[in-house]
């Protein structure tokens, strides 16, 4: 099967630009989160996508956005970048939800987009 | 609220040697789920295990064994004989009974095996 796969792996902005980092679900996998992990911490939870429609967002602002496609993949996409969103963006993805039941997966992990804003 | 504490920022150990990774947790939820997953130098967040509130009993996995205690609201990871390949960051994680219930992280401790 094929796992979750993210582009670019790199990428380096300027303050106050727009990026947008894309996902491929693994397959099978019909949910999508994101999540930041700045540098010696761990993931925080951005939001999720099912079923074409965020479904849950964490404590981000309006400036971080999403799309889910119907082939399930995903886009983030992030407006006028401050040097404090430089991180490391992982998108995990899961069947039916976020992985907090036995009734859907876990959530599977890409490698994740190194952004850094400068 | 929820939250995941790991008050071990970084461990070293010695091949070979044993190693817990401590992990506590506050929910208020009667239901839950934790995790722990595993982040090599690639960056991928690896899972590990899921457990859910109703099953405390330990769980054994090769070398990684789990130890769940809902009295003290732990959740710790033990390797045995570790190896280097052991050497990375890992998260202990929550979530809620439903399926949309987000995913929450600990801090991470960062174990370190030396040849």
């Amino acid at each position: 099967e094929t796992g979750v796969t993210q582009s670019p792996t790199h990428l380096i902005k300027t303050r106050g630009q727009q990026v947008t980092l894309r996902c491929s679900s693994q397959s099978g996998h019909n949910t999508v989160s994101w999540y930041q992990q700045a540098l010696g911490q761990g993931p925080q939870f951005i939001f999720q996508y099912y079923r074409e429609e965020e479904n849950g967002r964490g404590n981000f602002p309006p400036r971080f956005s999403g799309l889910q496609f119907p082939n399930y993949s995903s886009e983030l996409n992030v407006n006028a970048l401050e040097l404090d969103d430089s991180a490391l963006y992982l998108c995990a993805s899961s069947r039916d939800g976020l992985g907090g039941s036995s009734y859907n997966s876990p959530l599977h992990f890409g490698n994740g987009t190194r952004l850094t804003v400068t | 609220a929820q939250k995941v504490t790991q008050a071990q920022t970084e461990i070293s150990v010695v091949e070979k040697e044993d190693v817990t990774l401590d992990c506590v947790y506050e929910t208020r939820d009667t239901t839950y789920y934790l995790f722990w997953y595993k982040q090599p130098p690639s960056g991928e967040l690896v899972f590990l295990i899921r457990r859910n509130s109703f099953d405390e009993q330990n769980e054994i996995s090769g070398r990684y064994s789990w130890n769940f205690q809902k009295s003290t609201s732990s959740f710790n990871f033990t390797i045995t004989a570790s190896q280097v390949v052991d050497s990375a960051v890992y998260f202990c994680a929550l979530s809620g009974e439903t399926s949309y219930d987000k995913v929450i992280f600990g801090p991470g401790t960062s174990l370190s095996v030396i040849p």
